[in-house]
């Protein structure tokens, strides 16, 4: 089974509107952490926000949210009032149990913001 | 720029040349991760390093790989005899910690092309 699950390869959204990217992940450890990751086209990934197992409130890093609904395994990613500069593939990635340095990440999705 | 840098950006090679890359991780941090990611894909494990010491290798990387960090400081990965399967983005990252919310941060990738 996929460890993350992005089920959108692309989205088109109009400048201005909110977006919601969806990630869901598979792990059996009570302790792990969720990331995401921006990409624009010059390849570098970009740390955004994180989530981790043990957190009670939804992480928020000013315009991004995570939507974290731990029994469903999801970890959604909510970018409000979205910008031209917001185009770019975004990666759902999950850190799994202790001590374990390992990303594992998501195919992607591709978000495209039109004016 | 404090950021973590790789060098070079871009590489074509001819199959079985070999090639090395360098990665300078932001500077206080101590672990030191290498990524590979292929076209459509996201990131995937290869290796990291907790200063000098390489504590974690990933299937991916046969023995053509071999990768370093010898001083604690900047890394370098080499592929030996490369093949076109090789033709990827190699992503390096830098770290603090490895738990809670200690984000890893990425370079801009090398990019390599094998003919």
């Amino acid at each position: 089974a996929q460890k993350i699950t992005q089920t959108q390869p692309g989205m088109f959204v109009q400048e201005k509107e909110a977006v919601t990217l969806d990630c869901t992940y598979d792990t059996s450890d009570q302790s792990y952490g969720l990331f995401w990751y921006k990409q624009p086209s010059s390849g570098e990934m970009i740390f955004l926000i994180y989530q981790g197992s043990y957190d009670e409130q939804n992480a928020t890093e000013g315009r991004y949210s995570l939507n974290f609904q731990k029994a469903r395994k999801s970890a959604n990613l909510v970018i409000s009032a979205s910008q031209l500069g917001d185009s770019a593939m975004y990666f759902c990635a999950m850190r799994e149990g202790l001590g374990n340095e390992k990303l594992t990440f998501g195919t992607g999705t591709r978000l495209t913001i039109i004016p | 720029d404090t950021g973590v840098s790789q060098d070079p950006r871009h590489k074509i090679t001819k199959r079985g040349q070999n090639v090395t890359f360098r990665c300078d991780p932001i500077s206080e941090h101590n672990r030191l991760y290498w990524y590979r990611q292929t076209l459509g894909q996201g990131p995937e494990f290869l290796t990291y390093f907790q200063n000098e010491a390489q504590l974690e290798k990933s299937r991916l990387l046969s023995d053509r790989f071999s990768a370093e960090r010898p001083k604690g400081s900047f890394s370098t990965l080499e592929i030996q005899r490369t093949e076109q399967g090789d033709s990827a983005m190699y992503l390096c990252a830098s770290s603090l910690r490895s738990t809670g919310r200690w984000a890893q941060y990425f370079g801009p990738g090398t990019r390599l092309l094998v003919l």
